[in-house]
C-alpha cells in the first residue's frame, strides 16, 4: 500500500518570498505523484503531476516539484510567492498503471498562508 | 471541456436521515470516484467505477452508504441513515483527475 507524508501542516512566507511544501512518499512500485491546490469551497485543481521520464515537472501558476526517488520525495517549490497563492495544497500517489486508473491516496494537507 | 458537476453544493440534514449526492462525470470519461474529505485531513476515496461497474469499494461502510452509476455516466452516493461523523466534502472525480466543487454535508 502506497502513503504520502506532508511535512508541516502550516506555512507561512512573505509575499515574493520562496514557496517550499514538502512531500515524502512511501510505495512499493514506481509512483504516478501528483500536487492538487484547493481553495477554499471549492474542489481540488490538478496543478502538476509526475509519471515518467523527466523528474523536474512544471506546473501551473509558476508551480514545479522534483521526483526525487532515492529520497522518495515530491517537495513543491514556487519562486516566488503571490497573495493569490494562499490555499490548501495537497500532496497525492497512485501506482496504478496509468491510463484510466488514478485511485489517489492524499495527503494530510499544507496551509500555505502569504503575508503581505 | 465541461468539467464535473456535482449537486448540491451544500446539504444539511439532522442524524438518521437519508442524503443522496449527484455527480456528472466528464464526458466520455469512463472512471468515476467519489472520495469523502473531512475538514482538516486530505480525500480519502470510497468507491471507484468503471463505466457502470464497481472496481473498488473497499472503503465504503456498506451498512450505510450505497452508490450506483446508472448507464456508465452520472453517478449518486447515498447515505443512509447518516451520522454526526458523516460530515465532510463529498468530492467527485473522473479522469485524468479533473475534481468537481464538492457537496459539503453537515448533519446535526
Amino acid at each position: 500500500a502506497q502513503s504520502v507524508t506532508q511535512l508541516g501542516s502550516h506555512v507561512s512566507v512573505s509575499e515574493g518570498a520562496l514557496v517550499l511544501l514538502r512531500c515524502n512518499y512511501s510505495s512499493s512500485v514506481p509512483p504516478y505523484l501528483f500536487w492538487y491546490v484547493q481553495y477554499p469551497n471549492q474542489g481540488l485543481q490538478l496543478l502538476l503531476k509526475y509519471t515518467t521520464g523527466a523528474t523536474l515537472v512544471k506546473g501551473i501558476n509558476g508551480f514545479e516539484a522534483e521526483f526525487k526517488k532515492s529520497e522518495t520525495s515530491f517537495h513543491l517549490t514556487k519562486p516566488s510567492a503571490h497573495m493569490s497563492d494562499a490555499a490548501e495544497y495537497f500532496c497525492a500517489v497512485t501506482v496504478g498503471s496509468g491510463g484510466s486508473n488514478y485511485k489517489l491516496t492524499f495527503g494530510k494537507g499544507t496551509l500555505l498562508t502569504v503575508n503581505p | 471541456e465541461a468539467g464535473v458537476a456535482q449537486s448540491p453544493r451544500y446539504k444539511i440534514i439532522e442524524k438518521r436521515q437519508s442524503v443522496a449526492f449527484w455527480c456528472n462525470p466528464i464526458s466520455g470519461h469512463a472512471t468515476l470516484y467519489w472520495y469523502q474529505q473531512i475538514l482538516g485531513q486530505g480525500p480519502k476515496l470510497l468507491i471507484q467505477f468503471q463505466n457502470n461497474g464497481v472496481v473498488d469499494d473497499s472503503q465504503l461502510p456498506k451498512d450505510r452508504f450505497s452508490a450506483e452509476r446508472l448507464k456508465g455516466v452520472d453517478s449518486t452516493l447515498k447515505i443512509q441513515p447518516a451520522k454526526l461523523e458523516d460530515s465532510a466534502v463529498y468530492l467527485c472525480a473522473s479522469v485524468p483527475a479533473f475534481f468537481g466543487q464538492g457537496t459539503r454535508l453537515t448533519v446535526v
